[in-house]
C-alpha cells in the first residue's frame, strides 16, 4: 500500500499560533519523510525533512514529530505567520529517493 | 544557481490534440523526474530518468503520454491525444543522483483541456 493520507485538507491559523499537520502511511518499506510547501504558481519546495530512526527534527519555527509504531508523523508550525500562508504535502520516499508518494495536501491561512 | 526550467507556463487545448512540454533541470543534476499534479492533489509521479535512461514509468499511461530525454539533459513530456482528465500541473525535478540528495522543482506547466 502506497498512500500517505494527509489531515486536515484546510487549516486557517491566528498570527503566533501553531499550525499542525498530519500524516499517516501504511506502506514500512518507507524510509524517509519530507515535508514540502508550495506557493500559487510555484513548484513544491523542501521546508524540513526526517528519517525513521528519529522521533523529532527542529529547524527553526518548524518541526517534524515522527512515531514509527503508529507509522504517523505531523508539521507543526510555531508563532504561524502569514507569510506561512501556502499549501503544504507530506511525502514519503522509499529506497533512498528512488520512490516518492504525496500526500493530498493542507492549504494554510494565517490571518492577521 | 539557475533552477528547474520549464516551458511553456500555460498551455490551453481542445481534447484529442497534442501537447508538448520542456524541461531544463539544473546543471549537472542526474536524474529527473515528471509529475502530474491535479488541483487538489498532491503530485504524482509519472516518470524518472537517470542520465538519459528510464528508472520508473510505472505510473505513465504509455498509450498517450511519452517522454524522452535524449542526451541526459533537458527533457519532453508528450500527451497524444490528450483527454479532459489531463488537466493539472505537470512538474518537472531534478536531483544529483537517483537515491542521493533533494528534489528541486520548477514552476510547471498548467494544461487545460477543453
Amino acid at each position: 500500500q502506497q498512500q500517505v493520507k494527509q489531515s486536515p485538507q484546510s487549516l486557517i491559523v491566528q498570527k503566533g499560533g501553531i499550525s499542525i499537520i498530519n500524516c499517516a502511511y501504511e506502506n514500512t518499506a518507507f524510509d524517509y519523510f519530507p515535508w514540502y510547501q508550495q506557493f500559487p504558481g510555484k513548484g513544491p519546495a523542501l521546508l524540513i525533512a526526517i528519517r525513521p530512526d528519529v522521533s523529532e527534527k527542529k529547524e527553526g519555527r518548524f518541526t517534524i514529530s515522527f512515531n514509527k509504531s503508529a507509522k504517523q508523523f505531523s508539521l507543526h508550525i510555531m508563532d504561524s505567520q502569514p507569510g506561512d500562508s501556502a499549501t503544504y504535502f507530506c511525502a514519503a520516499f522509499s529506497g533512498g529517493y528512488q520512490k516518492v508518494t504525496f500526500g493530498t495536501g493542507t492549504k494554510l491561512q494565517v490571518i492577521p | 544557481e539557475a533552477g528547474v526550467a520549464q516551458s511553456p507556463r500555460y498551455k490551453i487545448i481542445e481534447k484529442r490534440q497534442s501537447v508538448a512540454f520542456w524541461c531544463n533541470p539544473i546543471s549537472g543534476h542526474a536524474t529527473l523526474y515528471w509529475y502530474q499534479q491535479i488541483l487538489g492533489q498532491g503530485p504524482k509521479l509519472l516518470i524518472q530518468f537517470q542520465n538519459n535512461g528510464v528508472v520508473d514509468d510505472s505510473q505513465l499511461p504509455k498509450d498517450r503520454f511519452s517522454a524522452e530525454r535524449l542526451k541526459g539533459v533537458d527533457s519532453t513530456l508528450k500527451i497524444q491525444p490528450a483527454k479532459l482528465e489531463d488537466s493539472a500541473v505537470y512538474l518537472c525535478a531534478s536531483s544529483l543522483q537517483t537515491g542521493v540528495g533533494e528534489q528541486f522543482f520548477g514552476p510547471g506547466t498548467r494544461l487545460t483541456v477543453l
